[in-house]
């Protein structure tokens, strides 16, 4: 049973568009969300957070979303540029539990 | 700090041989992951440690898998007798919960090939 999941395999925007990346969970424990990046070959980096108190949480360019009754999550990158060409994972975490469960991932190109 | 740090990178082994990876956290960090990826999957949890203590190991995580963390700094993922569905990224993570909340940092991970 994947409790976090993105299903949406891949994205393709254009340079300076907006780009929004969705995840769904269906654990109702999970209190806490991130988004992560990564390149080939390389760990997934660290790109924004959410706790589940909070419906809506930006760091620059990064918007993450929470959307708790539908347990739905989203990541608005804008403008969004080519160097954001890389898999996201969307990840949720219960607290209490320690782990983090990650999605499978969705494959963004960004087209100059 | 240079962040997490994982070796080798890379090691390509023969079916039936060990292979051991280590990690080294961020400086500091209590907590330490262990977790697996494969192509198109997103990373699977294995195990985690806080200090020394190995709090959860996944059932992925089969007898042929042990990870130790002896001192509560670095930690050390061995795989016995290698079979090639081992073949995947093996990605370590720190976290200090008390400072970053529940936000894990990962390091570059280490490639396993099993021919």
């Amino acid at each position: 049973d994947q409790q976090v999941k993105q299903n949406s395999p891949s994205l393709s925007v254009q340079e300076g568009r907006i780009s929004i990346l969705n995840c769904d969970y269906t654990n109702s424990m999970f209190d806490y969300f991130l988004w992560y990046k990564k390149y080939p070959a390389e760990g997934p980096t660290f790109l924004i957070s959410i706790s589940s108190i909070k419906d809506k949480n930006e760091d620059g360019r990064f918007t993450v979303f929470l959307n708790k009754s539908a347990k739905h999550l989203s990541l608005h990158i804008v403008p969004s540029q080519p160097g954001d060409s890389a898999v996201y994972f969307c990840a949720a975490i219960h607290t209490n539990a320690g782990k983090s469960t990650f999605g499978d991932g969705t494959t963004l190109t960004v087209k100059p | 700090d240079t962040g997490v740090s994982q070796n080798p990178r890379h090691k390509i082994t023969k079916r039936g041989q060990n292979v051991t990876f280590r990690c080294d956290p961020i400086s500091e960090h209590n907590r330490l992951y262990w977790y697996r990826q494969t192509l198109g999957q997103g990373p699977e949890f294995l195990t985690y440690f806080q200090n020394e203590a190995q709090l959860e190991k996944s059932r992925l995580l089969s007898d042929r898998f042990s990870a130790e963390r002896p001192k509560g700094s670095f930690s050390t993922l061995e795989i016995q007798r290698t079979e090639q569905g081992d073949s995947a990224m093996y990605l370590c993570a720190s976290s200090l919960p008390r400072y970053s909340g529940n936000t894990i940092y990962f390091g570059e991970g280490s490639w396993l090939t099993v021919v």
